[in-house]
């Protein structure tokens, strides 16, 4: 059955960075597209970013184009989240998901000082 | 970006019931909508995808029903698991946006 489980969720301080990894199993990975989305208890689920299946096309959110990377190696079965310039307002859960059918259980970044 | 007002915030309802979330869409989005449950501390989990196709093993008391700007979840004959958070999703332009969220409590 597809799994997605995400890690490197913890405690960070303002301006510092954080590298979200999300491995996959059950699928064949490098056919399907990923995203990332956070969700917040005061701004809700919000979409981050998607990659195409070989990694060569990427979409972002306006609120974090230009600090967050999403990236892919589809030898290793994950997906990366690299969050540069962390503020408070991006704490969150942050879910990997594959088409918006099947999610990771979810990890939870705080940005705190 | 595409905005999803979904309707209502929250309800209260009893074991049994018929129960219908809208979300209506700021542009017309063909049947690119999702409907998702989720519990808490759980992820969301796709009911509905193309706006009224049953996800796999999502019991058929949920349906799904709507196109262009306009769509309903409904759930006929409310059961004690189906207490909880319902979100609706557009995905037929980047970005993808959900909606608010409707909370479903006895």
């Amino acid at each position: 059955q597809v799994q997605l489980v995400e890690s490197g969720g913890g405690v960070v301080q303002p301006g510092r960075s954080l590298r979200l990894s999300c491995v996959a199993s059950g699928y064949t990975f490098n056919r399907y597209a990923l995203n990332w989305i956070r969700q917040t208890p005061g701004r809700g689920l919000e979409w981050l970013a998607a990659i195409s299946v070989d990694g060569t096309a990427t979409n972002y959110a306006d609120s974090v184009k230009g600090r967050f990377t999403i990236s892919r190696d589809n030898s290793k079965n994950t997906l990366y989240f690299q969050m540069d310039r962390l503020t408070v307002d991006d704490t969150a859960v942050y879910f990997c998901a594959r088409d918006f059918g099947f999610w990771g259980q979810g990890t939870l970044v705080i940005v705190s000082s | 970006d595409i905005q999803m007002t979904q309707a209502p915030s929250s309800l209260s309802a009893s074991v049994g019931d018929r129960v219908t979330i809208t979300c209506r869409s700021s542009l017309p989005i063909g049947n690119a909508l999702a409907w998702f449950q989720q519990k808490p501390g759980k992820a969301p989990q796709r009911l509905i995808y193309t706006a009224s196709n049953l996800q796999a093993g999502a019991p058929s008391r949920f349906s799904g029903s709507g196109s262009g700007t306009e769509f309903t979840l409904t759930i006929t004959g409310l059961q004690p698991e189906d207490f909880a958070t319902y979100f609706c999703l557009q995905h037929s332009r980047y970005p993808p946006t959900f909606g608010g969220g409707t909370t479903v409590d006895i």
